[in-house]
């Protein structure tokens, strides 16, 4: 089993849809939970991230985290064209030194 | 613009040739990582440095794969004998120490390794 699921995709949806993103992950002692966006020929950038269990808002974007499920969610309300990217889940344990990525979710916000 | 950069862009290699690629990190960052992205992949740890000493390498690093961060600056990933599946992304991130919960990673725009 992989540390970390995340079905790749690709999903489309028309502007201004809500979108919902989800990984799900095995190792408990994960406590910090990130969500980076990587745009075609890029490298990943740092969307946001939630510690430990709870919600989290920036903006249009909301994570979420259930650690007694191991469910992580990131929405975007009003989705945009420019949204369109491929969002990595990547959960981390405290003080640890690796970062270890899902696969990525392609989304496509068609105008 | 002081983020991530690496060198090159991309490299199109003949299978059993070294290459070499380099990082050059945000300057006051201690921690380099390199990562190796294939399509429809996420990035997958190879290595991991702090200032100059090589602290994490992953068991799906071969022999063939080898990474030096000299003086803690700027770091080579070097590929000898090149294979087919070696064809990947290969993405540098360097992360302050002063991230040291989150590990915020800020990454370059990769160099991409093509083998025929």
């Amino acid at each position: 089993q992989k540390e970390v699921e995340q079905d790749p995709g690709p999903l489309s949806v028309p502007e201004g849809a809500i979108v919902s993103l989800n990984c799900t992950y095995s190792n408990s002692a994960f406590q910090y939970f990130m969500w980076y966006r990587q745009y075609s020929r890029k490298g990943p950038e740092l969307l946001m991230y939630t510690y430990s269990s709870g919600n989290k808002e920036d903006g249009r974007f909301t994570a979420q985290v259930d650690k007694s499920s191991k469910y992580i969610s990131l929405f975007i309300r009003d989705s945009q064209p420019s949204d369109s990217a491929t969002y990595l889940c990547a959960p981390r344990v405290a003080g640890g030194f690796k970062t270890i990525f899902g696969a990525g979710t392609r989304l496509f916000v068609k105008a | 613009d002081t983020g991530v950069s690496q060198n090159p862009r991309h490299k199109i290699t003949k299978r059993g040739q070294n290459v070499t690629f380099r990082c050059d990190p945000i300057s006051e960052h201690n921690r380099l990582y390199w990562y190796r992205q294939t399509l429809g992949q996420g990035p997958e740890f190879l290595t991991y440095f702090q200032n100059e000493a090589q602290l994490e390498k992953s068991r799906l690093l071969s022999d063939r794969f080898s990474a030096e961060r000299p003086k803690g600056s700027f770091s080579t990933l070097e590929i000898q004998r090149t294979e087919q599946g070696d064809s990947a992304m290969y993405l540098c991130a360097s992360s302050s120490r002063k991230a040291l919960d989150t590990g915020e990673l800020f990454f370059g725009e990769g160099s991409r390794l093509t083998v025929l």
